[in-house]
């Protein structure tokens, strides 16, 4: 069993939709979240990392962490058709060895004009 | 500000013939970098990652080595390829103060898409 499982999708969607992405883990050392943006044939950008519980909002983006249930969620409020692409989550647990990280394997996100 | 360069951006290499992938990270010192394989529609698997010139670790036995001769230099490396070794690469760096809240995120290069035939 993967340490991060994350639905594959593809998730399609109306523009001006919310989207709602998930990834589940099972290390409870994890301590650290990432969302990753990629778009096609491009490398991952960095969208936005949030430190143990809570919510972090950005913009558009929302990154919510329920550590007790070993849940993390990226919200896209008013999707846009430039929101497509394939989102990335990934974890660390603080003090990792060299800064590892953990990715899921990607959500393919279609938002629709 | 920081950046980060790979290339070649696309490579068509027959088996058994070597590889050369290279990245190079500027706007920093001491990096931690790494090397991420993907295949087509799947995860990022990583395959390096070092913490200073020389120093390397291997997280899968393979057909591919890494090499880091200077401290923003990170190279990929293969001296037969074969065809389980298509798929993009990517190249990505961290800050190396490790335990600093802010500071476990990577930043990855554009990729190198490698097709060997």
């Amino acid at each position: 069993q993967k340490e991060v499982e994350q639905d594959p999708g593809p998730l399609s969607v109306p523009e001006g939709a919310i989207v709602s992405l998930n990834c589940t883990y099972s290390n409870s050392a994890f301590q650290y979240f990432m969302w990753y943006r990629q778009y096609s044939r491009k490398g991952p950008e960095l969208l936005m990392y949030t430190y143990s519980s809570g919510n972090k909002e950005d913009g558009r983006f929302t990154a919510q962490v329920d550590k007790s249930s070993k849940y993390i969620s990226l919200f896209i409020r008013d999707s846009q058709p430039s929101d497509s692409a394939t989102y990335l989550c990934a974890m660390s647990a603080i003090n990792t060895n060299a800064g590892k990280s953990t990715f899921g394997d990607g959500t393919t996100l279609t938002v629709k004009p | 500000s920081q950046t980060i360069h790979q290339w070649p951006a696309t490579l068509v290499q027959p088996v058994g013939s070597p590889l050369s992938l290279e990245c190079t990270v500027e706007g920093t010192s001491n990096p931690n970098l790494y090397w991420y394989r993907q295949a087509a529609g799947r995860g990022l698997q990583l395959l390096f990652y070092s913490v200073g010139i020389g120093q390397i670790s291997s997280e899968v036995p393979q057909n591919l080595s890494a090499s880091r001769p200077q401290d923003r230099q990170f190279i990929l490396s293969s001296k037969k390829l074969l065809l389980s070794d298509s798929g993009f690469y990517l190249c990505a760096w961290r800050p190396d103060d490790v335990g600093l809240a802010g500071l476990y995120e990577q930043y990855f290069g554009p990729g190198t898409r490698l097709t060997v035939t």
